[in-house]
């Protein structure tokens, strides 16, 4: 149990243009998703925490219009890098939140990860 | 602001040694500290939770332990083998949030 899914698992896209990553949580619904970034040999960093029907949380240093975040179902956030650039290139990795079973406490399960590669 | 530290940031051993992987964080104020493997390329495959509350958990051939206290958490890996090849990450949530932060990870390789 507790698997969460990201399409695509790569995505190469040319400088100016959009692309959308999707966050699903297959056997749970999450009330709340993270949205990590990972650059070569660094830690993962927090951009967003996304929460069912309402807006996206970002940290800072994140452009919110530049990383669009939309969860509109318990089951589903999405991530969309507007007007990519080479910079923007990455692997982002998606988590989704649920209630142990002690119900005491959550814990996040993460995504496979999707590899970004803006040219 | 909360940091964490890993060392060794890589760390290689022959098969079927034990070993043991370091994390420090500067605010001793966590909510639980969770141990990540991540494969290339990969996602992370949760390892081993520990609440502010516990002092270890063990799973398998893995054993966490945190001492909230100074900060530190360990990862003991007994009997090394080649398929334990990773990178380990450690992460603390702080009180009243489930935000992680992460360490930069321990790059772990296991020679047959």
């Amino acid at each position: 149990g507790a698997v969460v899914s990201q399409h695509p698992s790569r995505v190469i896209c040319k400088s100016g243009t959009s692309v959308k990553i999707e966050c699903r949580s297959l056997d749970f619904q999450a009330t709340t998703m993270f949205w990590y970034r990972q650059f070569p040999k660094q830690s993962l960093m927090l951009m967003a925490t996304s929460n069912e029907g309402s807006k996206a949380t970002y940290e800072q240093g994140v452009e919110k219009d530049k990383f669009l975040i939309n969860h509109a179902s318990l089951t589903l956030s999405t991530l969309t890098v507007t007007s990519a650039h080479p910079e923007d290139s990455s692997f982002y990795i998606c988590s989704a939140s649920t209630t142990r079973r002690d119900r005491l406490s959550y814990e996040q399960y993460f995504g496979p990860g999707t590899r970004l590669t803006v040219t | 602001k909360q940091e964490v530290t890993q060392i060794p940031a890589a760390l290689s051993v022959p098969e079927g040694e034990n070993l043991v992987l370091n994390c420090s964080f500067t605010d001793s104020a966590i909510y639980n500290l969770q141990w990540f493997r991540q494969d290339p390329g990969k996602g992370l495959t949760s390892l081993l939770l520990i609440q502010s509350s516990q002092r270890e958990q063990t799973s398998g051939r893995l054993n966490a332990s945190l001492d909230k206290s100074s900060g530190r958490s360990t990862l003991y890996i007994a009997a090394s083998q080649p398929g334990d090849s990773a990178t380990y990450l450690c992460a603390v949530s702080q009180g009243g949030s489930e935000k992680l932060v992460f360490g930069k990870g321990t790059k772990l390789t296991v020679n047959p």
